[in-house]
């Protein structure tokens, strides 16, 4: 069974990068597109961008010039690095399996921005 | 950068009863890339249709997705009590960005 469990700091600084880490288990990193997408307490559901195993990325256009997705296939993880983060990116990060759709999630880390 | 409209926001029905939802976009989705979510308070989204009208692994078929271009339909035939949940259609068929609607929640 896919497991994907998310980790990282709770609280950033405004100005500040928020950074996250998605370790998988369960199936190999290999051969997958992953992605991260996040969730504003009582809102919808944003796509933030996503990863091949290989490094090629794709970012939405509207975060595109503050985030940063890598990847550790050594030790099946992949990571998402958010920079100048302001209040309006307190949200709820999930990371998922998948390119297109998404068919495995971890179970959410609510990061908040706030001094 | 394709619009998803979903209607209505709030839907409020019984159990037993049929649920159609509604998703519509901005500009034609093509190869029918539409997926659907249903999520719970407090639970991350699961998948429930991909490609418009395919179940994902070990959903009931009470579920049903269909439609094409810019107009897509999710219908739960018989509404059972766990059902009651906020449902997103989302659009793969562009370029990035995929887009989600702004979610139908189902209560009773």
């Amino acid at each position: 069974q896919v497991q994907l469990q998310e980790s990282g700091p709770r609280l950033v600084k405004p100005s500040e990068t928020l950074s996250l880490t998605c370790t998988v288990s369960g199936d190999s990193i290999s051969f997958y597109y992953w992605s991260w997408i996040r969730q504003p307490s009582g809102k919808g559901l944003e796509w933030i961008g996503n990863i091949y195993y290989s490094g090629s990325t794709n970012y939405n256009p509207s975060l595109k010039s503050r985030v940063t997705i890598s990847v550790d296939t050594s030790n099946n993880q992949f990571s998402l690095k958010l920079s100048s983060v302001s209040a309006a990116d307190t949200a709820v990060y999930y990371c998922t399996r998948g390119g297109s759709y998404y068919n495995y999630w971890g179970q959410g880390t609510l990061v908040t921005v706030s001094s | 950068e394709i619009v998803l409209t979903q209607s209505p926001g709030t839907l409020s029905l019984s159990p037993g009863e049929r649920a159609t939802l509604s998703c519509r976009a901005s500009q034609s989705v093509s190869n029918s890339f539409l997926a659907w979510y249903q999520q719970k308070p407090g639970q991350a989204p699961r998948l429930l249709i991909y490609g418009a009208s395919t179940r994902a692994t070990g959903i009931p078929d009470r579920f049903s997705g269909g439609g094409s271009g810019t107009d897509f339909t999710l219908t739960i035939s018989r509404l059972e009590p766990e059902d009651f949940a906020v449902y997103y259609c989302q659009q793969y068929g562009s370029s990035p960005p995929y887009t989600f609607g702004q979610g139908t929640k189902l209560e009773i």
